[in-house]
């Protein structure tokens, strides 16, 4: 089954650091671009970052110098470091793949489930 | 203060047609194609429209997308209560490099 499943949410307190982990089954994560998207509570979407295949990386302003995607293809999975964590990080991260050949696209044609990040202040 | 604008909320009786707007610039939508998810509540968002007004497999053909300049429009024909959720259009800015979505636009089903 081609899926996407998110790890490594929880409690963390200001400051702190965190890894969210998603694991791909029935495609390889480094053959697309890979992105991961996040949603504060009551909030829209807010684009985090991508990767893509080739190992390009872009951030939105808000977590650039905080956050890091990485992939491991061995374990087919996508990674995002998350450190200096505050309030306004607190989300549900969804990792999501790319479903384009051209990879600057706002186009992703699967989700995962979503893991929640909360940051106490 | 999103860069995609949408409106916050769009309303309809069953079966009526609604159209969702999403209003963009020449660094997203004028150059990159609008892509439209749906979020049903408490769900993970799912794609619905692809590259401007393609659907994916599975997609209800009563779903359609639209562009034109910076704009872009998903219509929603023969409403059904099951329609009701949140609509995002996303596209790529090529002067940001990244993402952007738009504010999302809460559908009501009256």
């Amino acid at each position: 089954e081609v899926q996407l499943v998110e790890s490594g949410g929880g409690l963390v307190q200001s400051g702190g650091s965190l890894r969210l982990s998603c694991a791909a089954s029935g495609f390889s994560v480094s053959s697309k671009y890979m992105t991961w998207v996040r949603q504060a509570p009551g909030k829209g979407l807010e684009w985090v970052s991508v990767i893509y295949s080739g190992g390009t990386t872009y951030y939105a302003a808000s977590v650039k110098g905080r956050f890091t995607i990485s992939r491991d293809r061995s374990m087919n999975m996508l990674f995002l470091q998350m450190n200096s964590l505050s309030a306004e990080d607190t989300a549900v991260y969804y990792c999501a793949r790319g479903g384009n050949f051209y990879e600057s696209s706002g186009y992703y044609d699967l989700w995962g489930q979503g893991a929640l990040v909360t940051v106490s202040s | 203060q999103s860069l995609l604008t949408q409106p916050p909320s769009v309303s309809g009786t069953p079966g009526q047609r609604v159209i969702i707007s999403c209003s963009g610039s020449s660094s997203n939508i004028g150059s990159d194609s609008a892509n439209w998810y749906q979020q049903l509540p408490g769900k993970a968002p799912k794609l619905i429209i692809h590259s401007n007004n393609q659907r994916p497999s599975g997609v209800p053909d009563r779903f359609s997308g639209s562009k034109s300049g910076t704009s872009a429009s998903l219509a929603i024909s023969g409403l059904q209560s099951a329609d009701e959720a949140d609509y995002y259009c996303a596209a790529w800015d090529d002067r940001l490099k990244g993402v952007l979505f738009g504010g999302g636009t809460k559908l009501t089903v009256l």
